[in-house]
């Protein structure tokens, strides 16, 4: 089945600077890829996602760049402001088949005033 | 409102005692899944369902059994919980496995 590997699993950043978090995947055909995050005692929601006929995709301060060839993605985070504290999780699926969505293992950020 | 609800929040039990929570969606999706998330381990998937009647297998099934009689409702079931057991459980249902996930508010469960 599909592995997804995420990291770091930690990082700390000062607010106002930007993060990047990484992930490859195992299985070539998986071509969905989305980003949770999660607030302390909170529930996941999807912030960004990316399909694999297309290499970027932004939304206001964040971005997630995908590497076919690579086999790995990466959530961008510009500007970080302390509300971007949470646990960021990346996935991947393959869209249109019945397989499951495999998740990262989860990326502990620490935005510092 | 759309939303996904599990019931129950919390709960401790006690090792062979049967148990169940239950997940509802009122979105009308297809795709509905379960999740436990242990520090560490992320999200790890139970079982998923692509529709009525249809469920497979996630990645750590092993003490879990999962049923889907209704569109709307995807109880998991505990048949004899052992402490390894003990975790954050997460409800979630989308349109397909490739859609957005929405996912409940998560239940925590201790088994002694």
């Amino acid at each position: 089945g599909e592995n997804v590997e995420q990291h770091p699993s930690t990082l700390s950043v000062q607010e106002g600077d930007s993060a990047v978090i990484k992930c490859t995947y195992s299985d070539s055909a998986s071509n969905y890829f989305p980003w949770y995050k999660q607030e302390l005692g909170k529930r996941p929601q999807l912030i960004i996602d990316i399909r694999s006929n297309v290499g970027e995709k932004k939304d206001q301060r964040i971005a997630v760049t995908l590497n076919k060839t690579a086999k790995h993605f990466s959530l961008h985070i510009t500007e970080t402001q302390p509300e971007d504290s949470a646990v960021y999780f990346c996935a991947a699926s393959i869209r249109g088949s019945a397989r499951q969505l495999t998740f990262g293992s989860g990326t502990q950020l620490t935005v510092l005033p | 409102e759309a939303q996904v609800t599990q019931n129950p929040r919390y709960l401790i039990t006690v090792t062979g005692k049967k148990l169940t929570v239950t997940c509802s969606q009122n979105m009308n999706h297809e795709y509905m899944s379960w999740y436990r998330q242990d520090p560490g381990l992320g999200l790890r998937q139970i079982y998923y369902s692509m529709n009525v009647e249809v469920t497979d297998k996630g990645d750590v099934p092993e003490g879990y059994k999962v049923s889907r009689k209704e569109k709307r409702n995807f109880p998991l079931i505990l048949e004899s919980p052992s402490p390894n057991q003990t975790s954050l459980y997460f409800c979630a249902s989308s349109r397909t496995v490739a859609d957005t996930q929405y996912f409940g508010p998560g239940t925590r469960l201790t088994v002694l």
